[in-house]
């Protein structure tokens, strides 16, 4: 099956700091999510991306289908960014079910 | 709110037992998805269903099961629980063409 890697692992930033994270991918997708799971263990949608860049405030993700990878980029974070990002594919020509990464763990710190 | 509901949201039980997880889709969503999340495997696929059907498979132990209802809700259950089963369990629903939208989860521990 496909194989999704997320880096960093972990990422440790200071508030008001950028940060960049990487989603890489083994096969072609027919669709890339965003998640980001805060610490009552709930997944929230971030970001539906199978191809190109979006914006929803500070956040934005863009993904390059053709290479195979995508980033979500995290501008002047807060506390409340902390959790762990998820990238999910669902891939081509399979049915709809989503693999995920193993996520990167944001501590953003006051 | 994703307009997917889960309950319970906790439930602790003993080793042996059986449980019945219970997810309700978002209006109009004819896709549900069974998730499993533990810490040694991370988020895992377990099962699909569409409009009542079995439509995929993941990696399901043979003492889980599913089943969708005629009004869309699943039901999934767990049987014969093993320490190893404690974990967060996710329902998603889905429509063509859209994304899939979690369930706020369902905490199982198993002791």
């Amino acid at each position: 099956g496909i194989q999704v890697e997320q880096s960093p692992p972990d990422l440790i930033l200071q508030e008001g700091a950028n940060s960049t994270l990487r989603c890489n991918f083994s096969d072609s997708v027919n669709n890339l999510q965003w998640f980001h799971q805060n610490p009552w263990g709930q997944l929230i949608n971030l970001f539906y991306i199978p191809s190109g860049t979006k914006q929803n405030g500070r956040l934005s993700a863009t993904t390059v289908a053709t290479e195979r990878y995508s980033l979500l980029y995290i501008s002047s974070s807060q506390t409340t960014d902390s959790g762990v990002y998820f990238c999910a594919v669902e891939e081509s020509g399979a049915n709809s079910k989503l693999t995920f990464g193993k996520g990167i763990t944001l501590s953003v710190r006051p | 709110d994703s307009g997917v509901t889960q309950t319970p949201k906790h439930l602790i039980t003993a080793t042996g037992q059986r449980v019945t997880l219970r997810c309700s889709p978002r209006s109009g969503d004819l896709s549900v998805y069974w998730y499993q999340q533990s810490l040694d495997q991370g988020l895992q696929f377990l099962i699909q269903y569409y409009n009542g059907e079995e439509r995929a498979k993941g990696n399901i132990l043979e003492r889980f099961s599913a089943q969708q209802f005629p009004d869309l809700h699943s039901e999934l259950n767990l049987s014969s629980l093993e320490l190893g089963d404690s974990a967060l369990y996710f329902c998603a629903s889905k429509r063509v063409g859209d994304t899939q939208y979690f369930g706020p989860g369902t905490r199982l521990t198993v002791l």
